[in-house]
Formats: C-alpha cells, sequence, structure tokens
C-alpha cells in the first residue's frame, strides 16, 4: 500500500484568496489524481496529475482555478483560486501503485471551509 | 459518459442485521468494480474490488459479486457490528483502476448496539 499525507488537513479561508494543498506519498508513483468532496456529496474527480506533463482536467473544472504542479514522482499540489462559498468542500489526492493494479489509495482530504 | 447509482441512505440498523446495499452501474467498456468505505474521521479506503464478470470480492465479512448480466455489484454483508457504521461508495473504473474512478453518491450507515 501507500502512504498519503496532505497538508493542511483542514482550513476556513475568505472569499477571494487563493489555498494550496500538498500532497506527499511515501513511494514513487506515475499517477495521481485530485478529487473534490462537496458536503453531504460524493467524490467527483478534478484533475489527473502525471509527472513530466501538463495536467489533465474533467469538464467543468479549468487550469486557471485549479492550477495543479506535479514536480516530481512523489508530491503534488493543488491550488484552489479566488475562492468563493461553493468552494468549501474536502480536497482529495490519490494515486494509483503499479504494482497493486486496480487499486488507489486516498490521502486523509483537506477540509476547506470558504466564507 | 459511465456512470454509478448506488443506493443513498441513511440506513440504521442494529447490529447483528442483515445489509445489502444497492449499486448499478453505467460503463461503455468493462470496467473494474468497488467498494470504497469512509469510516468516521478517517480517509477513504479500498473494502473490496472485482475485474472481470462473476468475480466476487470479499473482505471483513463483506462480499460483492460482479454481475455482468445486471451491471450490478451489490454490497452484502451477514451480520453488521457497530464497527461497520460508516459511509460506503460504490465506484467503477473503465480501465483496470489506473484511471479516474467514478463514484456513487455514497451511502450512510449507523449500526446501534
Amino acid at each position: 500500500s501507500a502512504v498519503i499525507s496532505q497538508k493542511p488537513s483542514r482550513d476556513i479561508c475568505q472569499r477571494g484568496t487563493s489555498l494550496t494543498i500538498q500532497c506527499q506519498v511515501d513511494s514513487q508513483v506515475t499517477m495521481m489524481f485530485w478529487y473534490r468532496q462537496q458536503p453531504g456529496q460524493s467524490l467527483t474527480l478534478i484533475a489527473t496529475a502525471n509527472q513530466g506533463s501538463e495536467a489533465t482536467y474533467e469538464s467543468g473544472f479549468v487550469i486557471d482555478k485549479f492550477p495543479i504542479s506535479r514536480p516530481n514522482l512523489t508530491f503534488s499540489t493543488l491550488t484552489v483560486s479566488n475562492m468563493s462559498p461553493e468552494d468549501s468542500s474536502i480536497y482529495l489526492c490519490s494515486v494509483h501503485l503499479s504494482d497493486r493494479a486496480y487499486e488507489q489509495y486516498f490521502g486523509p482530504g483537506t477540509r476547506l471551509t470558504v466564507t | 459518459g459511465d456512470s454509478v447509482t448506488q443506493m443513498e441512505g441513511p440506513v440504521t440498523l442494529s447490529e447483528e442485521a442483515c445489509l445489502t446495499i444497492n449499486c448499478t452501474y453505467t460503463a461503455t467498456g468493462y470496467p473494474s468494480l468497488f467498494w470504497y468505505v469512509q469510516y468516521p474521521g478517517e480517509g477513504l479506503q479500498l473494502l473490496l474490488k472485482a475485474t472481470k464478470a462473476d468475480d466476487k470480492g470479499s473482505n471483513k465479512g463483506f462480499e460483492a459479486t460482479y454481475r455482468k448480466e445486471t451491471t450490478s455489484f451489490h454490497l452484502e454483508k451477514g451480520s453488521v457490528q457497530v464497527s461497520d457504521s460508516a459511509v460506503y461508495f460504490c465506484a467503477l473504473s473503465d480501465k483496470g483502476g489506473s484511471e479516474k474512478l467514478v463514484f456513487g453518491k455514497g451511502m450512510k450507515l449507523t449500526v446501534n448496539p
């Protein structure tokens, strides 16, 4: 399995500001994913982040709002830009391990509240 | 596109009751199917999986069988415990889990002693 940590675990931010969420994995992984879980809702994929290439965004999510960095095989960041209350969610990163086919492992999540 | 439909709940059961959480899917290919669980205050964990038709995934007393003919992957447990209280998500991946997961809306289960 993989041990995934996220920072911060939670934050309360003001409207119009930006927050960068970090995701650290204890092993090298090719594919990392960022999901959003809105209050009382399911998880929705924001983007797929592969090292050495631009992130691939899902429909409804754009790079200007959710820029992602993937500088190496163990680390990624997601920035939530120009926040509004609608961005209040839990943001989770996940990874796929090449030697554990069909399994994704999730970080503990970052609980964001925008006031 | 691909989608997952599952029972939403919330559901409250007494300890030792039987549990079934229905899950059906729509996919263009032959997806892998998963049940994830989110215990209170914890992250999302893989509970069980099935990668092809008729496969049965099992873990912690839970079972689910990949039924291609009914496009279903219902989660079952014969006797629930208080410690099973959690939110359960059905999910699929269209490329063996290496690509994105599509989740159902999740179902909150509370088991009372």
